[in-house]
């Protein structure tokens, strides 16, 4: 395993149903983040991980957006109760700690399309 | 928003040309770095310059830093087919090396490479 993996790679869900993200990052990285990214625009942050620890929140991450990382290896990302407007591809990312000025290194992504 | 922004938006050029994105930002940054993304697919990081560096170089990359503009550029010599990708920079403005956190992207420039 030579890089952060992602799973699934697409999702299609209706309205009103609950999606489970899965990312595994790169095995020696203790940081973990997640992207939202939709089309023509940049990814935008939505979370981060230091080992189990959830270190930082973005303001668009609603009530509807959950992520662990019980372990502080693999993550995962819910939605609940989906809307159209969360349609777009979900990115994972990792770094490693010590002695890095905080490369990131990205999965291929889940896209995610909501009916 | 802290979002930083890439011009061109879209550039076309022919094989063998250079291509070059500029890329601004708004207020004191450890670290940009710059990505790129083929369609649909996950960022591949390409260079990383930290704040007290000027210019860069990897391969056929040329990155420079301006930090009293608040800007950066991306040049991409001898450009081949290869090359056609979107290119997103994305800053760190994490207050200490290896302090971690998010990356703040920009909309990206949409390289075309025509051979």
């Amino acid at each position: 395993d030579t890089g952060v993996s992602q799973d699934p790679r697409h999702k299609i869900t209706k309205r009103g149903q609950n999606v489970t993200f899965r990312c595994d990052p790169i095995s020696e990285h203790n940081r973990l983040y997640w992207y939202r990214q939709t089309l023509g625009q940049g990814p935008e942050f939505l979370t981060y991980f230091q080992n189990e620890a959830q270190l930082e929140k973005s303001r668009l991450l609603s009530d509807r957006f959950s992520a662990e990382r019980p372990k502080g290896s693999f993550s995962t990302l819910e939605i609940q109760r989906t809307e159209q407007g969360d349609s777009a591809m979900y990115l994972c990312a990792s770094s490693a700690g010590q002695g890095t000025y905080n490369e990131q290194f990205f999965g291929p992504g889940t896209r995610l399309t909501v009916l | 928003s802290q979002q930083g922004e890439e011009d061109p938006q879209a550039l076309s050029i022919q094989e063998g040309e250079n291509a070059t994105m500029n890329c601004s930002y708004k207020t004191s940054i450890n670290n940009l770095q710059w990505y790129r993304q083929n369609s649909g697919r996950g960022l591949v990081h390409l260079i990383l310059i930290r704040s007290n560096e000027r210019e860069k170089h990897s391969g056929r990359l040329r990155v420079t830093l301006d930090t009293s503009k608040k800007s950066s550029s991306l040049l991409i010599t001898a450009s081949r087919a290869a090359d056609t990708a979107s290119y997103f920079c994305a800053t760190d403005f994490s207050r200490v090396y290896n302090q971690g956190g998010k990356l703040i992207f920009g909309q990206g420039t949409e390289l075309s490479v025509k051979p």
